[in-house]
């Protein structure tokens, strides 16, 4: 009953340095998604991944990389962390993606980067 | 104008009380409405989700749309303190096809 599994739940960076959030999920969903929440931001979408093999940006893509290494696994590297950056992370898996019943989102249980 | 627009709240509501939670959204192609509810410091899960104009009823919960008016809501029935949490409304966005989410209303019931 794994669901979505995200690593790290927490992470102190400095500014400058580089890190890999990773995130998994055994449901055979077809599609995941990384999104960064902030206070009074809501949910905004970084990258997604409709289906395997394939990765797009949403709407703040910059400062990050995405890597769907497997059906499984979609991992969100930020290359030179910045303050910025300092968020709530969520992965999030769908069955199918688009405007159809199936894309119901689970969320994985967040992971909480501060770059000083 | 944001794509999705809520009321941040917080939305005070008795035990026992009807919560009416709102959300008007920008982009006339959105098909597919969903909500989703998150406790601090939770992820968020999926409680609802409508896609033709009306009401649509799950237990307490009943979500109602309106695409003329671009407007979605959510009804809570018989509100218990443990609905207290933020309810975020996601239209999709059928231009890019994917879940555009207001930033949510929070809401607390009083015991």
């Amino acid at each position: 009953n794994a669901g979505v599994t995200q690593t790290p739940k927490f992470q102190v960076l400095k500014t400058g340095q580089s890190m890999t959030l990773q995130c998994a999920q055994d449901m055979n969903h077809n599609s995941m998604y990384w999104y960064r929440q902030d206070p009074g931001m809501g949910l905004r979408l970084i990258y997604y991944s409709a289906s395997e093999g394939t990765t797009d940006k949403g709407e703040v893509p910059n400062g990050y990389n995405v890597s769907r290494l497997n059906k499984r696994e979609f991992s969100l590297r930020l290359e030179s962390a910045a303050p910025s950056q300092t968020s709530v992370y969520f992965c999030a898996s769908s069955a199918a993606y688009g405007p159809t019943g199936a894309n119901v989102l689970t969320f994985g249980a967040g992971s909480r980067l501060t770059v000083l | 104008q944001k794509e999705v627009e809520q009321n941040s709240g917080p939305l005070s509501v008795p035990e026992g009380a009807i919560a009416s939670l709102n959300c008007t959204y920008s982009d006339r192609g959105s098909q597919s409405f969903f909500w989703y509810r998150q406790y601090s410091g939770k992820s968020p899960e999926l409680i609802m989700s409508i896609y033709s104009n009306g009401d649509k009823e799950d237990g307490r919960f009943t979500a109602q749309l309106n695409k003329a008016s671009q407007y979605v809501s959510l009804l809570i029935r018989d509100s218990q303190p443990s609905d207290s949490a933020t309810y975020l409304c996601a239209p999709m966005n059928t231009g890019f096809q994917k879940l555009v989410f207001g930033t949510g209303t929070r809401l607390l019931v009083s015991p």
